[in-house]
């Protein structure tokens, strides 16, 4: 079945310190893929999308991702975590054959940063 | 203002009493969309629609009504609400395959 994996549901990392989340999609052909963000009681926000071309992308608030072909991966990378960065991500694909623009969703892992 | 707008922010209302969230956005994009958001379930889609007049189910659509008759405005309806509804309700929107612009959400609560 086609599905979008995030598989470490909540994530603590100190202050500084680096972070990579995960995620991992199932599908045939290369879907569109997207980061959000979710700041306690409020919308997702976009932090970077992969269409196609330069595997590695930058996105918004020092954030970047890069696409693993070979491993259906997305993973989302900051070299420097500041306590603001404490959220909810969200992985997001689009399949290649775009069923209606709906997005398949991961479950999302929750950040915590110590100080 | 320009963007996308959720009405209203916060809902208390009675089981069985009918309920609708409105959704308007300003960027003419062509789909929309309306999420629920539950602990443990992330974002489930419950309908969206492709244009004015087009609309097709999601995951969870049993219990709500949608229509589009014009192009920024997509609300959505519980027709009798019910406790399992108790939620945070997200719409977006989005001209594919572009990402998807979401509202502030609408924190609703059946009692």
């Amino acid at each position: 079945a086609q599905s979008v994996t995030q598989p470490d549901i909540h994530i603590t990392v100190s202050e500084g310190a680096s972070l990579e989340l995960r995620c991992n999609y199932s599908y045939g052909a290369t879907p569109y893929l997207f980061w959000y963000v979710q700041s306690p009681g409020q919308g997702l926000q976009l932090l970077l999308k992969y269409f196609s071309g330069d595997t590695l992308v930058q996105g918004i608030k020092g954030f970047e991702a890069e696409f693993k072909r070979s491993q259906s991966s997305f993973n989302l990378r900051k070299p420097s975590v500041h306590w603001s960065d404490a959220a909810e991500y969200f992985c997001a694909v689009l399949p290649f054959y775009n069923q209606g623009g709906k997005l398949i969703f991961g479950q999302g892992t929750e950040l915590s940063v110590k100080p | 203002d320009a963007g996308i707008t959720q009405s209203p922010r916060y809902k208390i209302t009675e089981t069985g009493r009918q309920v609708t969230l409105m959704c308007h956005q300003t960027w003419s994009h062509s789909y929309m969309f309306w999420y629920r958001q539950d602990l443990g379930h992330g974002l489930r889609l419950i309908y969206y629609s492709a244009a004015a007049d087009i609309t097709d189910k999601g995951e969870v659509p049993d219990g709500y009504v949608v229509s589009r008759s014009k192009t920024e405005n997509f609300p959505l309806t519980l027709e009798s609400a019910t406790r399992s509804q108790t939620s945070v309700y997200f719409c977006a929107s989005s001209d594919p395959p572009n990402e998807q612009f979401f509202g502030p959400g609408t924190r609703l609560t059946v009692l």
